[in-house]
C-alpha cells in the first residue's frame, strides 16, 4: 500500500518558467514532510520541508504548499534552471522519524 | 566535514554469494536506514536501527541482514536469498529525538550493486 504518491512519473518544463511537482499521501498522522532533489548515482539531497501545522514554506526559489485536506503537498520551482533537472521524491514522516517516500518524479528543464 | 560514507560505489556479486556494503557516518545521529532504489519504484526501506545493538525490518527486508555494534556504522549484507539484488543501495541517518526539525535524512552517496 503506497502511503506516498507521486503520479506524475516525468515533467518537462522550458528554462524560466514554473515547474510544479505534486505528491499525494494517505495517512493523516504525517506530520512533516520533505522534498529532496537527487542525480543519477547519487544520494539525495535534502531540499525543502514544512510541518502539518503550515500551509507554506519558501525558500528562495523552491516554495512548498500543503493542502491537508486533500492531502496533497506541491513543489514549484520558480524560475526554473536547467539544473534542476533532476528526479524529485517527496517523503512524510508519522512522528518517529522514519521517512516513506514516494516514486519519485524526473524533472527536465529545457534550456 | 560530518557526512555519511558509502563504500564500495560498485560492487559486482556472483550468484550465490553474500556481499556487505558498508556505512558510516559521523553525524553523531542516533537512526540509520538502508533503501533501495529500482527504476519506477522510488525508494524502498530495507532496514532501520534507532539505536545501537536495536533495528528493524522494513518494508523489504527478505534476503538481507544487518547490524548496528556502533553508533557510526550500519552496514548490509546482501544475502544468496535475495532473488533481484541488482539496485542503487542507499543509507541514510538522522537524529529524530531531537525534533521534527531533525527528520531530514543525510544520504550516503550510494552503492551499485550488479549481479553478474
Amino acid at each position: 500500500d503506497q502511503q506516498v504518491k507521486q503520479n506524475s512519473p516525468s515533467l518537462s518544463v522550458q528554462e524560466g518558467r514554473i515547474s510544479i511537482l505534486n505528491c499525494d499521501y494517505t495517512n493523516s498522522m504525517f506530520d512533516y514532510f520533505l522534498w529532496y532533489k537527487k542525480y543519477p548515482a547519487e544520494g539525495p539531497t535534502f531540499l525543502i520541508s514544512i510541518s502539518s501545522i503550515k500551509d507554506k514554506n519558501e525558500d528562495g526559489r523552491f516554495t512548498v504548499f500543503l493542502n491537508k485536506s486533500a492531502k496533497h503537498l506541491s513543489l514549484h520551482i520558480v524560475p526554473s534552471q536547467p539544473g534542476d533537472s533532476a528526479v524529485y521524491f517527496c517523503a512524510a514522516s508519522v512522528g518517529t522519524g522514519k521517512l516513506i517516500f514516494g516514486q519519485g518524479t524526473t524533472l527536465q528543464v529545457k534550456p | 566535514d560530518g557526512g555519511i560514507t558509502q563504500s564500495p560505489k560498485y560492487l559486482f556479486r556472483k550468484e550465490g554469494q553474500n556481499v556487505t556494503l558498508s556505512c558510516e557516518q559521523n553525524l553523531n545521529h542516533d537512526a540509520m536506514y538502508w533503501y533501495r532504489q529500482d527504476p519506477g519504484q522510488g525508494l524502498r526501506l530495507i532496514y532501520y536501527s534507532q539505536i545501537v545493538n536495536d533495528f528493524q525490518k522494513g518494508d523489504i527486508a527478505e534476503g538481507y541482514s544487518v547490524s548496528r555494534e556502533k553508533k557510526e556504522s550500519f552496514p548490509l549484507t546482501v544475502t544468496s536469498a535475495q532473488k533481484n539484488p541488482t539496485a542503487f543501495y542507499l543509507c541514510a541517518s538522522n537524529s529524530p529525538t531531537e525534533g521534527r526539525a531533525n527528520y531530514g535524512y543525510t544520504f550516503g552517496s550510494g552503492t551499485r550493486l550488479t549481479v553478474v
